[in-house]
């Protein structure tokens, strides 16, 4: 357990509403990681973070924008939500003295209507 | 561009039998390998990893993969299944950038344990 939580775990929402997604972490972990499952795809990282107000784009960043104002919490907006984000969102951090491993949390599942 | 196939999306497999779960990476540097598993309704568990040193590395559950250059290979293996092994196997590369590491995954292979 490596002390990550993601608040909701389940969330509806509908078509065009903002959405926020919670990550936290206990281990004040320096690296964070937002990813995205969907069947087919495997795991794609969407937005991460390397450090408080430091974070960068993954493969699949259109429609998300993401923050990070303390180190245990990373967040994750969908301003305005599309079915195409319907999906189940994991948060991850990367533990250890090399950044190599990541931990990952137990997943929201988002479903926009 | 680093990347990570595994051909198989489905593997049923009867309890005790042996099984092997197929990946396949392309990348042009150095490589790091790891196999995640994820339980239904779960995260993602490290299963195990290599990085350098002996090519055959070994996990938790009993499972071992091996790490093979020449066919850029990192087969996921359990000699005796049980029916609680029955979950989704995740295949990932490492990806070094300035400053930076990050994981590429494969699709995922769904292991099926009947008895």
């Amino acid at each position: 357990d490596a002390g990550i939580t993601q608040s909701p775990r389940h969330k509806v929402t509908e078509t065009g509403t903002p959405v926020t997604l919670r990550c936290h972490q206990t281990e004040n972990h320096r690296y964070m990681y937002w990813y995205r499952q969907d069947p087919g795809h495997g795991l794609r990282l969407i937005h991460y973070s390397y450090g408080v107000k430091d974070t960068d784009k993954g493969e699949v960043s259109d429609g998300y924008s993401v923050s990070r104002s303390k180190t245990e919490d990373f967040l994750l907006t969908l301003e305005s939500a599309t079915s195409s984000q319907t999906s189940v969102y994991f948060c991850a951090i990367a533990s250890g003295t090399t950044t190599d491993t990541q931990y990952f949390g137990p997943g929201t599942r988002l479903t926009v209507l | 561009a680093q990347s990570v196939t595994q051909l198989d999306s489905q593997v049923p497999v009867f309890e005790e039998a042996p099984v092997e779960l197929r990946c396949n990476y392309s990348s042009s540097v150095s490589v790091y390998l790891f196999w995640y598993v994820q339980y239904p309704n779960q995260g993602l568990q490290l299963l195990l990893k290599y990085l350098s040193g002996s090519t055959l590395v070994k996990g938790i559950n009993g499972f071992e993969a091996e790490f093979n250059k020449s066919q850029t290979s990192f087969h996921l293996r359990k000699p005796s299944v049980h029916i609680s092994d029955t979950a989704e196997y995740f295949c990932a590369v490492l990806v070094l950038n300035t400053g930076f590491q990050k994981l590429v995954f494969g699709t995922g292979t769904r292991l099926l344990v009947s008895p």
